[in-house]
């Protein structure tokens, strides 16, 4: 199975700052790679597919990149609505696999 | 609108039997593949199956393999998700989700629906 390793679990930022978040896939997993938010009693919410897109309603200061088999979602300029725990998420290869999540807090 | 309405959840005795459905409305759900995702409570996501636009390819993660069945009925725009042998750890809110448009793999889960919660306990 591939295993995605998400850092940080958690991470406290101020309204305003840049925030890269990252997920280690431990095989190729090409650009098959997702990213979701999910809020407290709410359903995930699809933010990026394919490494670098961004899905349709989403905020512009959300974005998603690739190194190697590394992969990062940033929020350019951290709002108070993104308060949040956030999900990768690989498609390549069946089991897919979630990392483990990335609870975003207010500093 | 797109959406995903799950239902069937319940407090249900571990080796017993429960069956999920989800409601779509929206879209056309025949052109779609299909997924349940579940999520244990505080703990992260998990993939739980996936199939076809016809129904007739299914996918599991080994954790459900053999005990869950994924299906559903174009006709109706339903999607099911049958458990069987439940246990504890099968304890979660199950989300359906909609795969595409497109390739599957690529444009994953792009609408979700509200949750079914399940519990398995004696």
């Amino acid at each position: 199975d591939i295993q995605m390793t998400q850092s940080p679990s958690s991470m406290s930022a101020s309204l305003g700052d840049r925030v890269t978040i990252t997920c280690r896939a431990s095989q190729d997993i090409g650009n098959y790679l997702s990213w979701f938010q999910q809020k407290p009693g709410k359903s995930p919410r699809r933010m990026i597919y394919g490494a670098t897109n961004l899905a349709a309603g989403v905020p512009s200061r959300f974005s998603g990149s690739r190194s190697g088999s590394d992969y990062s979602l940033t929020i350019s300029s951290l709002e108070s609505e993104d308060m949040a725990i956030y999900y990768c998420l690989q498609s390549i290869q069946y089991p897919w696999t979630f990392g483990g999540g990335t609870k975003l807090e207010l500093k | 609108e797109v959406q995903l309405v799950e239902s069937g959840g319940g407090l249900v005795q571990p080796g017993r039997s429960l069956k999920l459905s989800c409601a779509a409305s929206g879209f056309t759900f025949s052109n779609y593949y299909m997924a349940w995702v579940r999520q244990a409570p505080k703990k992260g996501l998990e993939w739980v199956a996936t199939i076809s636009t016809s129904g007739s390819r299914t996918y599991y993660p080994d954790s459900v393999k053999g005990r869950f069945t994924i299906s559903r009925d174009n006709a109706k725009s339903s999607l099911y998700l049958q458990m069987n042998s439940l246990k504890s750890e099968d304890t979660a809110t199950y989300y359906c989700a909609r795969l595409g448009p497109g390739s599957p793999y690529y444009y994953v889960m792009d609408a979700w629906g509200q949750g079914a919660s399940v519990t398995v306990s004696s």
